[in-house]
């Protein structure tokens, strides 16, 4: 079956450093790849996403690009901002069952001023 | 503004009671779903919806029901059965754009039972 796998967490940056959250997948057929953040108490927000191989979905200065040949799709910033804190979800939706996410556990970031 | 409404927020039940949580939208989409949220276990889908009148059980459904009897709304029962109730639960739709589903979320109900 589909699966997601997140570099676990939790990650603690100073602001204004560089952020990699690594995601890659195992699916069925071709997936479309998503990420979302979800801030405390919060529900879910669409950070970005991307449909086909190569794409690169980017968001409020975050990016990630579709790697079919590594089944990548990791999460990049250059710059963090506290603002960032929050947990990040990589997730998939594939095949016969495209409206259904598969979605990894989340990694807890942490950005300190 | 369109988006996701759940309700209430916080819920406190006791052991060996049902309990509905309220999820509607006015997005005019046609899917909705319903997930479990775990500390370090992310996401787990118990029920979906993608037509008024019919739904599917999704990876952990014992325990729990729904209704889809207008496009709005989609109530989930956590009932008596399920041995663990206690959990965030997250209500989403979604919609066919640019290429593919995006799903979206409401603010999530938590749910403790004692």
């Amino acid at each position: 079956g589909d699966s997601v796998t997140q570099m676990e967490g939790p990650v603690t940056l100073s602001e204004e450093a560089f952020l990699t959250i690594n995601c890659t997948y195992t699916a069925t057929g071709y997936p479309s790849l998503f990420w979302y953040v979800q801030y405390p108490g919060e529900g879910l927000q669409l950070l970005l996403k991307a449909t086909k191989a190569d794409d690169k979905g980017s968001n409020k200065g975050f990016e990630a690009t579709y790697r079919k040949e590594t089944t990548s799709f990791h999460l990049e910033k250059g710059s963090v901002q506290v603002s960032d804190s929050a947990v990040y979800f990589c997730a998939l939706t594939s095949g016969g069952s495209n409206y259904k996410l598969t979605f990894g556990k989340g990694t807890l970031l942490t950005v300190n001023p | 503004d369109g988006g996701i409404t759940q309700s209430p927020k916080y819920l406190f039940r006791k052991e060996g009671q049902n309990v509905t949580l309220s999820c509607e939208q006015n997005l005019n989409h046609d899917a909705m779903y319903w997930y479990r949220q775990d500390p370090g276990q992310g996401l787990r889908l118990i029920y979906y919806s993608q037509i008024v009148n019919d739904f599917q059980k999704g990876d952990i459904a014992e325990g729990y029901s729904v209704s889809r009897e207008k496009k709005e709304s989609f109530p989930l029962t956590v009932t008596s059965a399920q041995k663990n109730p206690t959990a965030f639960y997250l209500c989403a739709s979604s919609i066919y754009r640019r290429g593919g589903y995006e799903q979206y979320f409401g603010p999530g109900t938590r749910l403790t039972v004692t």
